[in-house]
C-alpha cells in the first residue's frame, strides 16, 4: 500500500523559506500517480490548493502563490518537495502532500487527489 | 481563477436524514468536479469524481449530480460516521480550486 509522509521544520521565521518533503513508501513514486500535489489548510479553515508537478516536469501553481512556490520531484529518492519563499504568518497551516490520479469515463478523463499524507503543521513566527 | 461556492457552510442533521450540499462554480466546468470528506485531524478522502462517479469503496448512500456550474452531493441516509466537513473541488483548469466546505453536524 503506497503511503505518503510529509517532513520538515514545524517552525519557520517570517521572511524565510518554508521547505517540506513528501516521502512515498510502499511503491515507486510514479505508481498510479499523474501529479504530485501540495495542499494546505489554516487552522479551522478550508483547503487551499498550492500546486502540482507532473512526471514530465510540468508544474501548475496557484496564481496567488505562484511567485513564491516551487515544487520539485526526486524519483531516485521517491520524494517530492515544496519550497515557499518569503513566508508570513498567513502561511501558517497544516500542509498536505497528495498524489493525483486519473480515471477516464465517457470520453473524459478526470483527475482527483487519491492518496494523501497525514499533514504537517508549519507555524510562521519569530 | 474559477471560484467554487458551497452552501450551506454548515448544517445540523440527524442520523437517517437525507442531506444535500450544493456547490456552484463561477464559470462552467462541465463535470470536472470532485467531492471530498474530511474528518477532524485527518486528511481529506475522495468520495466522488467526475461529478457523479463514486470512488471505489465509498458507500452507495453518497451520490453526486450536476454539470456546468451547479452540483450537488447527496447523502441518502446520514450515518454516524458521516459527520464531517465536505469540500467540492474543480479540476476543469490547471489552477485547481476548492469550495469553502460544508460542516455536517449532529442535531
Amino acid at each position: 500500500q503506497v503511503q505518503l509522509q510529509e517532513s520538515g521544520p514545524g517552525l519557520v521565521k517570517p521572511s524565510q523559506t518554508l521547505s517540506l518533503t513528501c516521502t512515498v513508501s510502499g511503491g515507486p513514486i510514479s505508481s498510479g500517480a499523474f501529479y504530485w500535489s501540495w495542499i494546505r489548510q489554516p487552522a479551522g479553515k478550508g483547503l487551499e490548493w498550492i500546486g502540482r508537478m507532473l512526471i514530465s516536469g510540468n508544474t501548475h501553481y496557484n496564481p496567488s502563490l505562484k511567485s513564491r512556490v516551487t515544487i520539485s520531484l526526486d524519483t531516485s529518492k521517491n520524494q517530492f518537495s515544496l519550497t515557499l519563499n518569503s513566508v508570513t504568518a498567513a502561511d501558517t497551516a497544516v500542509y498536505y502532500c497528495a498524489t493525483e490520479t486519473e480515471h477516464c469515463s465517457g470520453g473524459r478523463c478526470y483527475e482527483y487527489l487519491q492518496r494523501w499524507g497525514q499533514g504537517t503543521l508549519v507555524t510562521v513566527s519569530s | 481563477d474559477i471560484q467554487m461556492t458551497q452552501s450551506p457552510s454548515s448544517l445540523s442533521a440527524s442520523v437517517g436524514d437525507r442531506v444535500t450540499i450544493t456547490c456552484r462554480a463561477s464559470q462552467t466546468i462541465s463535470t470536472y468536479l470532485n467531492w471530498y470528506q474530511q474528518k477532524p485531524g485527518k486528511a481529506p478522502k475522495v468520495l466522488i469524481y467526475g461529478a457523479s462517479i463514486l470512488q471505489t469503496g465509498v458507500p452507495s448512500r453518497f451520490s453526486g449530480s450536476g454539470s456546468g456550474t451547479d452540483f450537488t452531493l447527496t447523502i441518502s441516509s446520514l450515518q454516524p460516521e458521516d459527520f464531517a466537513t465536505y469540500y467540492c473541488q474543480q479540476t476543469s483548469t490547471t489552477s485547481l480550486t476548492f469550495g469553502g466546505g460544508t460542516k455536517v453536524e449532529i442535531k
